[in-house]
């Protein structure tokens, strides 16, 4: 199974800092089909995980433009810029590309 | 606009079976791959796998292929999950989430496993 790394586990910002998170694959994630499916979610606390970017860089519908992905083949980062209150929670991204499809094992985000 | 809507949360004894409900409302549900994923109690997610609603194929994590069973009912636009032989370990919120990219997902039902 694909292992995907992320780093740091825990993440403490203040409201407007910008932050990155990184996510390591032990496997190249190109598909033979030219995408890269690697997708980033946020859990709040209590709820369902959301779907924050997909396929490393695109910006999934409503979500602010403050959320950034970039990366390739096996090294990906997510970008915060200018961190809000409503932020926090636990990140993860997931990488659909090999099969079992495999997630990592989150960030903690924290607001001071 | 697009809804899953899960059962609610299920306490099964040791051994038995349980099946989670997941109705999808908003969308052409036969459009959009169904996909199951696990959470334990304060850990990460794991995927047992999807459903294709037009075709009912399924793919399965090697993981959870003796434990779960995924189908739909295309008249009611629900997807199900049948976890079976059901031990502590099976004890975690289940999550249904709709096509490749999971852009939409359910509230999540709790099992807890216990006698």
């Amino acid at each position: 199974d694909v292992l995907l790394t992320q780093t740091p586990p825990t993440l403490s910002a203040t409201i407007g800092q910008s932050v990155s998170i990184s996510c390591r694959s032990s496997q190249s994630l190109l598909d033979g089909d030219g995408d890269t499916y690697l997708n980033w979610f946020l859990q709040r606390p209590g709820q369902s995980p959301q779907l924050l970017i997909y396929s490393v860089s695109n910006l999934e519908s409503g979500v602010p433009n403050r959320f950034s992905g970039s990366g390739s083949e096996t090294d990906f980062t997510l970008k915060i810029s200018g961190v809000e209150a409503e932020d926090l929670g636990v990140y993860y991204c997931m990488q659909a590309t090999h099969a079992p499809l495999t997630f990592g094992s989150g960030t903690k985000l924290e607001i001071k | 606009q697009v809804n899953l809507l899960q059962s609610g949360a299920a306490l099964v004894k040791p051994g038995a079976s349980v099946k989670l409900s997941c109705k999808a409302s908003g969308y052409t549900f036969t459009d959009y791959y169904i996909h199951w994923v696990k959470q334990s109690h304060g850990k990460s997610l794991e995927w047992i796998g999807y459903i294709n609603p037009n075709s009912d194929y399924t793919n399965y994590n090697e993981k959870f292929k003796n434990k779960a069973t995924l189908t739909v009912d295309k008249s009611t636009n629900t997807a199900y999950m049948d976890l079976s032989r059901l031990t502590s370990e099976d004890s975690a919120t289940y999550y249904c989430s709709r096509n490749y990219y999971f852009d939409y997902w359910g509230q999540g039902v709790m099992v807890t496993v216990s006698s």
